[in-house]
């Protein structure tokens, strides 16, 4: 099984709003992230999760929370978004690489959020 | 610091002739290269991978890539296009050094266009 799953696959939410993003990956990967994707751009790092552990945290705003409850979950809790954060959430996957030689990332489809 | 150009952000072709998509990286260190695609409003791919073995890479959907160290380059083949190869596809360097060797820096992307 080489998927990442991704819930839900669209949501709108308001700005008062409380919702989750979630992810689900049974590769046994330790390394797990969400990145953020605008139309016609490339994927911005948002978080990444090492061993159940936030090792990046790329100055994302407080109103993102990530959680990483064990190996094979991650989620993105929201709360008070703007307009501007609606775009296409990514998780992604990949086994801890240490070696020059690297690992790929596995990503899931997305969950394309609406800030109304 | 690495760092990946992708030297055109449009490419258009007719079906059945090749398809060349250009990326030059910049590294200090041996790279890990990947070519990512993402047709629209989906996730992203893997389609291949460099990781210091092969300097011809060969991946999914019929699609190769050449690491040229001497031009730092990892330019994206394929021999005939089809329809379903539209897409917008990501030349992708892993980061190297402390840290940071479960980021991905990512090209602008390509682009492409496949005409009947």
């Amino acid at each position: 099984d080489t998927e990442v799953t991704q819930t839900p696959k669209h949501l709108v939410m308001g700005m008062t709003n409380k919702k989750s993003l979630k992810c689900e990956q049974h590769m046994g990967h330790r390394a797990m992230y969400w990145y953020k994707q605008k139309a016609k751009k490339p994927p911005e790092l948002m978080f990444v999760y090492s061993y159940e552990k936030l090792s990046i945290n790329e100055s994302v705003p407080s109103r993102f929370s990530p959680e990483c409850p064990n190996s094979s979950l991650l989620n993105l809790h929201l709360h008070a978004l703007q307009p501007e954060d609606s775009a296409l959430y990514l998780c992604a996957s990949s086994q801890v690489g240490r070696q020059v030689g690297g690992t790929e990332a596995f990503f899931g489809q997305g969950t394309r959020l609406t800030v109304v | 610091a690495q760092s990946v150009t992708q030297l055109d952000s449009h490419v258009s072709v007719s079906e059945g002739t090749p398809v060349l998509l250009r990326c030059n990286y910049s590294s200090s260190y041996s790279p890990s290269l990947f070519w990512y695609v993402q047709h629209p409003n989906k996730g992203l791919q893997l389609l291949l991978k460099y990781t210091s073995a092969a300097t011809l890479v060969k991946g999914i959907n019929g699609f190769e890539a050449e690491f040229k160290k001497s031009e730092t380059s990892f330019h994206l083949t394929k021999p005939s296009a089809h329809m379903s190869d539209a897409a917008e596809y990501f030349c992708v360097v892993r980061a190297i050094g402390a840290g940071n060797n479960r980021k991905l820096i990512w090209g602008l992307g390509t682009s492409l266009a496949v005409n009947p």
